[in-house]
């Protein structure tokens, strides 16, 4: 079973704009990964969060954890072409094992 | 290109066939997991390795499928008898915990594809 949810499912927006998207979980962790997909591809590392922290930022993304509503997003801000694709938050519990959930597709427009 | 390389990197067989998929880590990663993805989801966890030995197995690893790590390094990951369920992406990762945390590095993947 999946530990995260994230929302929207999709998303398309216009090149230069920003993408905010959502990731709900359900039991408490040790940290927050993001991955990006692209089409048929392997996983990216973007980005953790540890569950003591409270935002971060790397580049043009920015991650927020909200450890008392179970909830985080990632923002990426100028969205260019080449973000297009599916993102995926990404739970830790325990220093191992990666608990995805169902990913948000993005695309931008040019 | 993260560094962790699968081969190969489609394959199509029949249903009844086995198949085995091989996966090259970053060479100074001593973990190394084995992750299923079907069309719109995210990864699921099959099971993981530090060195050589594989210390966790998820209950979707059913008893035809195996997977080994010998001496540590590449490892492989075995479906016997495939059936039209096992068609997905199989993704590997390693990672290396310390310094960077639990960041794992996916391979390209392998896309099974049971007729």
């Amino acid at each position: 079973s999946q530990q995260g949810e994230e929302d929207p499912q999709a998303l398309s927006i216009q090149e230069g704009e920003n993408a905010t998207m959502n990731c709900s979980y359900k039991t408490s962790i040790n940290n927050l990964q993001w991955y990006r997909q692209n089409s048929g591809r392997g996983l990216v590392h973007l980005i953790l969060i540890r569950s003591n922290e409270r935002e971060k930022h790397s580049g043009r993304l920015r991650v927020t954890l909200d450890t008392s509503k179970k909830s985080s997003s990632l923002l990426i801000t100028a969205s260019r072409a080449a973000d297009t694709a599916s993102y995926f938050c990404a739970t830790v519990r325990n220093d191992y094992k990666l608990s995805f959930g169902a990913g948000t597709t993005v695309t931008v427009r040019a | 290109d993260t560094g962790v390389s699968q081969n190969p990197r489609h394959k199509i067989t029949k249903r009844g066939q086995n198949v085995t998929f091989r996966c090259d880590p970053i060479s100074e990663h001593n973990r190394l997991y084995w992750y299923r993805q079907t069309l719109g989801q995210g990864p699921e966890f099959l099971t993981y390795f530090q060195n050589e030995a594989q210390l966790e197995k998820s209950r979707l690893l059913s008893d035809r499928f195996s997977a080994e790590r010998p001496k540590g390094s590449f490892s492989t990951l075995e479906i016997q008898r495939t059936e039209q369920g096992d068609s997905a992406m199989y993704l590997c990762a390693s990672s290396l915990p310390g310094k960077q945390g639990y960041e794992q590095y996916f391979g390209p993947g392998t896309r099974l594809t049971v007729t």
